[in-house]
């Protein structure tokens, strides 16, 4: 079967670095996204990766191991605003996005 | 440029009754999902439309729930009859495609849905 693993929760310090975990076995691989979603709100796109390696936006970073089927989302100089759920979602051989049930990011002061 | 646009936001009804929820994506969008979250997961795709025809609706529990595409713009999803199962908040979204390298899809606010 097909398979997304990320931690439920985490908590972080304002201004520190936090890294999201997530693993995955899927039906073939066509890229990986990870999502962001505020409470009681629409998910929303943060960074999409296909190949190995690192991908840098801003305060957020994603890498990728397709070797390894393994993923992180970097998260840097956090802000409280950054409190929210947040989703590995990998797109199959079929092109149909897996999704994992997300971690619940918490920042505190 | 306007983004996914679903209504109603929150619904509430009682078991056996019907409830319809009706989505536009963006324009230009030619793929349109319908996702189920409950609190606390991720979303499970329900049924994914390319233009007007629904390309994968196997987790759609076809006994009580019917979606449908018009002219591969609007869409509605309809539960009939609603079970207490079935509260959730019900997602659509929208790609420009489904298949290819890139596939960045847009969710529109959700419907919640409250079944008493």
């Amino acid at each position: 079967g097909q398979n997304i693993d990320q931690p439920t929760e985490m908590t972080a310090t304002e201004g520190a670095i936090v890294q999201i975990n997530c693993t995955y076995q899927t039906s073939g691989f066509n890229g990986l996204f990870w999502y962001q979603q505020h409470a009681g709100e629409a998910p929303t796109f943060l960074s999409y990766n296909v190949l190995d390696g690192l991908e840098e936006k801003g305060r957020f970073s994603s890498f990728l191991s397709r070797s390894k089927g393994y993923s992180y989302l970097l998260l840097k100089e956090l802000q409280m605003k950054d409190s929210a759920s947040y989703l590995c979602a990998v797109m199959d051989s079929n092109y149909q996005l897996i999704w994992g049930a997300g971690t619940k990011l918490i920042i505190k002061p | 440029e306007a983004g996914v646009v679903q209504s109603p936001r929150y619904k509430i009804i009682e078991k056996k009754q019907p409830v319809a929820f009706w989505c536009n994506p963006i324009s230009g969008h030619n793929t349109l999902y319908w996702y189920l979250q409950n609190l606390g997961q991720g979303p499970e795709l329900l049924i994914r439309y390319e233009n007007e025809e629904a390309v994968d609706d196997s987790q759609l529990p076809k006994d009580r729930f019917s979606a449908e595409r018009l002219k591969g713009v609007d869409s509605t999803l309809k539960i009939q009859p609603a079970e207490l199962g079935d509260s959730a908040v019900y997602l659509c979204a929208s790609s420009l495609v489904a298949s290819g390298s890139y596939n960045e899809q847009f969710f529109g606010p959700g419907t919640r849905l409250t079944v008493l």
